[in-house]
């Protein structure tokens, strides 16, 4: 089956104690990236990869890092968790091509304390 | 930078009725992509319908269609025969189609989202 799978699904840790959440896709695709879900803001883009070894910031990247160095996996890492981090983050992936959508993992509910 | 911006965080309507999203996008771009999402209480996204800017035609997949107005930068979803199941979280999405150096292509801009509830 066809699909982005995250893990964990939830989070709970605490201020400054370094966590990183899993990503993994078995579609192929090139591009992957990472958002975070916070009300009323909607989804907001923290990292992307166009590519093997490619990764570049999104919107708000600012506590957060990533590495891709397989096709299929994409982890997001936080270094030193803060409380303004607290929220509802999504792995996804598309192809390359515009009407190509997004497919996105189940969520991470984190909280940090 | 584009904005999507959709402007009722909250809607309802009555079980068989139908219902009208709006979504409007800030954009200078002639190709782009648009896309409406679903996300059910279980919090999966899940797409509903998409929508190239260089076609006319308003797409439609089944009790799901949207008015797109270009000019206007306006891209809704009509829900017509409104079911339980349909009560969820509703995202507007836009992507460029310009791919500027490599920098935007693929990225998603999301709306705020619209709660809708489906009343029996």
């Amino acid at each position: 089956e066809a699909q982005v799978t995250q893990n964990p699904r939830y989070l709970i840790t605490v201020t400054g104690k370094k966590l990183t959440v899993t990503c993994s896709q078995n579609m192929n695709h090139e591009y992957m990236s990472w958002y975070r879900q916070d009300p009323g803001l909607g989804l907001r883009q923290i990292y992307y990869s166009m590519n093997v070894e490619v990764t570049d910031k999104g919107d708000v990247p600012e506590g957060y890092k990533v590495s891709r160095k397989e096709k299929r996996n994409f982890p997001l890492i936080l270094e030193s968790p803060s409380p303004n981090q607290t929220s509802l983050y999504f792995c996804a992936s598309s192809l390359r091509r515009g009407l190509s959508p997004l497919h996105f993992g189940n969520g991470t509910r984190l909280t940090v304390t | 930078a584009q904005t999507v911006t959709q402007s009722q965080p909250e809607m309802s309507v009555q079980e068989a009725e139908t219902v009208t999203l709006s979504c409007t996008y800030d954009t200078s771009e002639s190709d782009y992509y648009l896309f409406w999402y679903k996300q059910p209480p279980s919090r999966q996204m899940i797409l509903v319908i998409r929508q190239e800017a260089y076609k006319q035609q308003n797409a439609t997949e089944n009790r799901f269609s949207v008015n797109f107005q270009k000019a206007a930068k306006s891209f809704s979803l009509k829900i017509s025969d409104s079911q339980l199941g349909d009560a969820a979280m509703y995202f507007c999405a836009y992507r460029s189609g310009v791919n500027a150096g490599g920098t935007s292509y693929g990225k998603l801009t999301f709306g705020q989202g619209t709660i809708l509830t489906v009343h029996p």
